[in-house]
């Protein structure tokens, strides 16, 4: 399986600052998920990343606040941009396992954010 | 929008106990999973299940998937300290299949 490396791990941030979080691989991949996690709530998915192409995002978020880059198939970036106390959450990154034969996932162990 | 619904939200048992946690999810599915998340962690994928299964076993891990209800459930047998976690339905839902989505989770606590 996969193995992901997310950072930072964790960081309180200043509101109105941005933010940005790395995601590496240890093999290519297509598609890299970008999800957040509010406190004490389950996953919420922000956007599919795919290499070449622009991300594709979720109902409720936008390029604008949440924009990400994909320039190869080993790496990802996230960046919350305009922090509020709202984006207070772990934002997780994740892949699909190939050898599955369907979507599921290994995850990156989380960045927590803290935005004051 | 999230896809599952799981009862219980929280679920407080003795070690060596049995737990159990459901799911229900909306739409029509190719699969449904189970992930595991220690305090805030990373998920960790513990289970898959598809549409035409009803019954799936994996250690101390029992799946069962019931189409016609549009329901799931998880069963972890003689439950230990270290199963305390929250634990997460997920399917592909509406999705074509290239998106994961979520339940809320189960929280679990099993003391020792």
């Amino acid at each position: 399986s996969a193995v992901i490396s997310q950072k930072p791990s964790r960081d309180i941030c200043q509101r109105g600052t941005s933010l940005t979080i790395q995601c590496q691989v240890d093999s290519q991949v297509t598609m890299m998920f970008w999800y957040r996690q509010q406190p004490g709530q389950s996953l919420t998915l922000i956007a599919t990343a795919n290499q070449g192409s622009e991300a594709t995002y979720e109902s409720g978020f936008v390029i604008d606040k949440f924009p990400i880059s994909r320039p190869n198939l080993t790496f990802s970036t996230l960046t919350v941009s305009n922090m509020s106390p709202e984006d207070s959450s772990i934002y997780l990154c994740s892949v699909e396992l190939a050898s599955s034969g369907a979507n599921v996932l290994t995850f990156g162990a989380g960045s927590r954010l803290t935005v004051l | 929008s999230q896809q599952g619904e799981e009862d219980p939200q929280a679920l407080s048992i003795q070690e060596g106990e049995n737990a159990t946690m459901n799911c229900s999810y909306k739409t029509s599915i190719n699969n449904l999973q189970w992930y595991r998340q220690n305090s805030g962690r990373g998920l960790v994928h513990l289970i898959l299940i598809r549409s035409n299964e009803r019954e799936k076993h994996s250690g101390r891990l029992r799946v069962t998937l019931d189409t016609s209800k549009k329901s799931s459930s998880l069963l972890i047998t003689a439950s230990r300290a270290a199963d305390t976690a929250s634990y997460f339905c997920a399917t592909d839902g509406d999705t074509g299949g290239f998106k994961t989505i979520f339940g809320a989770g189960t929280r679990l606590f099993v003391k020792a």
